[in-house]
C-alpha cells in the first residue's frame, strides 16, 4: 500500500524558515517525480513544486510564488521528500501536501499524503 | 500560466440527482487534465485523468469529457458520499494549476 506520512510542520515567525519532510513507503520512490501543493486555510488547492525522478536527474520545478524561497528535495536511500522554506510569509500560512505524481507524468496526482500545517505568524 | 476557472463555484443537489461541473482552460491543454475530490479536513483523493479516464476504484457513477479548453466532471446518481469539494487540474505546462474549486452540497 502506497503511503506518504507529511511532519514537520508548527508556528514560525515572518522571515523564518521551517523544513517539511515526507515519508513514503510502498512504491519504489526513485521511479516518481514528487511534488508538493499547499492549501491556505478555507481556499483552493495551490501547485508549490516538484522533483523529478532519478532517470530525470531530479531537477525541480516551482511555482512562481516560492521560486528564490523554498528548495525540494528528495534522498532516495531513505525514503524521503523534504520541502525547505525559507523567508516565510504570512501569506505562506497552509496545509502543505506531498503527493506522488502519476507513471505516465501528465496523469496526474495519485497518492497524497495526510498534510502538516504550517503558520507563519508573528 | 494557465488558469481553470470552474462552474458552478457551489452547487447544491440531492440524493439520486445528476450533476455536471464544468472546467475552462484559459489555453488549449489537449487531454492533460486531472479531477480531485476533497472532503473537509482531507487530502484530496484522483478521481481522472487524461480528462475522461477512471482512475482504479472510483465509482463508474463519475465521468469526464473534454478536450482543449472545456472539460466536465459528470456524476450520474448522487450518493451521499460526494458532497465535497472538486478541483479540476491542469498537466500540461508548468506551473501546474488548479481551478478555485466547486463545493457540492447537500440540499
Amino acid at each position: 500500500e502506497v503511503q506518504l506520512v507529511g511532519s514537520g510542520g508548527g508556528l514560525v515567525q515572518p522571515g523564518g524558515s521551517l523544513r517539511l519532510s515526507c515519508a513514503a513507503s510502498g512504491f519504489t520512490l526513485s521511479d516518481h517525480y514528487m511534488d508538493w501543493v499547499r492549501q491556505a486555510p478555507g481556499k483552493g488547492l495551490e501547485w508549490v513544486g516538484r522533483t523529478r525522478n532519478k532517470a530525470n536527474s531530479y531537477t525541480t520545478e516551482y511555482a512562481a510564488s516560492v521560486k528564490g524561497r523554498f528548495t525540494v528535495s528528495r534522498d532516495d536511500s531513505k525514503n524521503s521528500l523534504c520541502l525547505q522554506m525559507n523567508s516565510l510569509k504570512t501569506e505562506d500560512t497552509a496545509v502543505y501536501y506531498c503527493a506522488r505524481v502519476a507513471t505516465v507524468v501528465t496523469h496526474g496526482l495519485d497518492s497524497w499524503g495526510q498534510g502538516t500545517l504550517v503558520t507563519v505568524s508573528s | 500560466d494557465i488558469q481553470l476557472t470552474q462552474s458552478p463555484s457551489f452547487l447544491s443537489a440531492s440524493v439520486g440527482d445528476r450533476v455536471t461541473i464544468t472546467c475552462r482552460a484559459s489555453q488549449g491543454i489537449s487531454s492533460y487534465l486531472a479531477w480531485y475530490q476533497q472532503k473537509p479536513g482531507k487530502a484530496p483523493k484522483f478521481l481522472i485523468y487524461a480528462a475522461s479516464t477512471l482512475q482504479s476504484g472510483v465509482p463508474s457513477r463519475f465521468s469526464g469529457s473534454g478536450s482543449g479548453t472545456e472539460f466536465t466532471l459528470t456524476i450520474s446518481s448522487l450518493q451521499p458520499e460526494d458532497f465535497a469539494t472538486y478541483y479540476c487540474q491542469q498537466l500540461q505546462n508548468y506551473p501546474i494549476t488548479f481551478g478555485q474549486g466547486t463545493r457540492l452540497e447537500i440540499k
